[in-house]
């Protein structure tokens, strides 16, 4: 099955930039899901089919994918994104999901 | 507004069974495929299964593949699924999320908190 690997943590000053990136071999046919989870909370998708952002979701929010990486960039970070992000794919099959480790991004 | 809430979790002994729950209000359930996830503190997040709109179309994990059975009841606007033979490495939080409409793969759009699952003897 596909594997997605994350960083375990990013750390970043409020305004400043943070990318979080995800590798997986899938990655160059399949398409990137980002996802938020902040403490207590369900997950909210942050970015669907690469680079699309759902609607209500800040414009600081972007994402690109580019051969086996995907990157979430959260541009002017600001204190209530502290959370943990997960990147989420298929796999070859296009029929089951696998998810990557999980990022804990800290601003600060 | 759309709402997912999960129910059915429990403590429960290696080789038993639960029926998880899930119940959705919001949207036109029958419309959507739905899914349920996994998640541990040490492991983080897992899909486990989905099911097609209409129920006729289901997938599993490999790790729950013969021992697990995702349902619908489109009438009831109710996820459900049928644990059986559960092992210790199945002890998480278990949450329904929605996909989407028509052909998959579709991001999971909304997801209900969850319901916790422990197995231990």
């Amino acid at each position: 099955s596909s594997e997605l690997t994350q960083p375990p943590s990013v750390s970043v000053s409020p305004g400043q930039t943070a990318r979080i990136t995800c590798s997986g071999d899938a990655l160059p046919t399949k398409y990137a899901y980002w996802y938020q989870q902040k403490s207590g909370q369900a997950p909210v998708l942050v970015i669907y089919e690469d680079n699309k952002r759902p609607s209500g979701i800040p414009e600081r929010f972007s994402g690109s994918s580019s051969g086996t990486m995907a990157t979430l960039t959260i541009s002017g970070a600001q204190v209530e994104d502290e959370a943990d992000y997960y990147c989420s794919t298929t796999d070859s099959s296009g029929d089951q999901y696998v998810f990557g480790g999980g990022t804990k991004v800290t601003v600060l | 507004e759309v709402q997912l809430v999960a129910s059915g979790g429990g403590s429960v002994q290696p080789g038993g069974s639960l029926r998880l729950s899930c119940a959705a209000s919001g949207f036109t359930f029958s419309s959507y495929w739905m899914h349920w996830v996994r998640q541990t503190p040490g492991k983080g997040l897992m899909w486990v299964s989905r099911t097609n709109s209409d129920g006729s179309s289901t997938s599993y994990a490999d790790s729950v593949k013969g021992r697990f059975t995702i349902s619908r009841d489109n009438a009831e606007t109710t996820l459900y699924l049928e644990m059986n033979n559960l092992r210790a490495e199945d002890t998480a939080v278990y949450s329904c999320a929605r996909g989407g409409v028509g052909t998959a793969p579709h991001p999971f759009d909304y997801w209900g908190l969850g319901t916790m699952v422990t197995v231990s003897s």
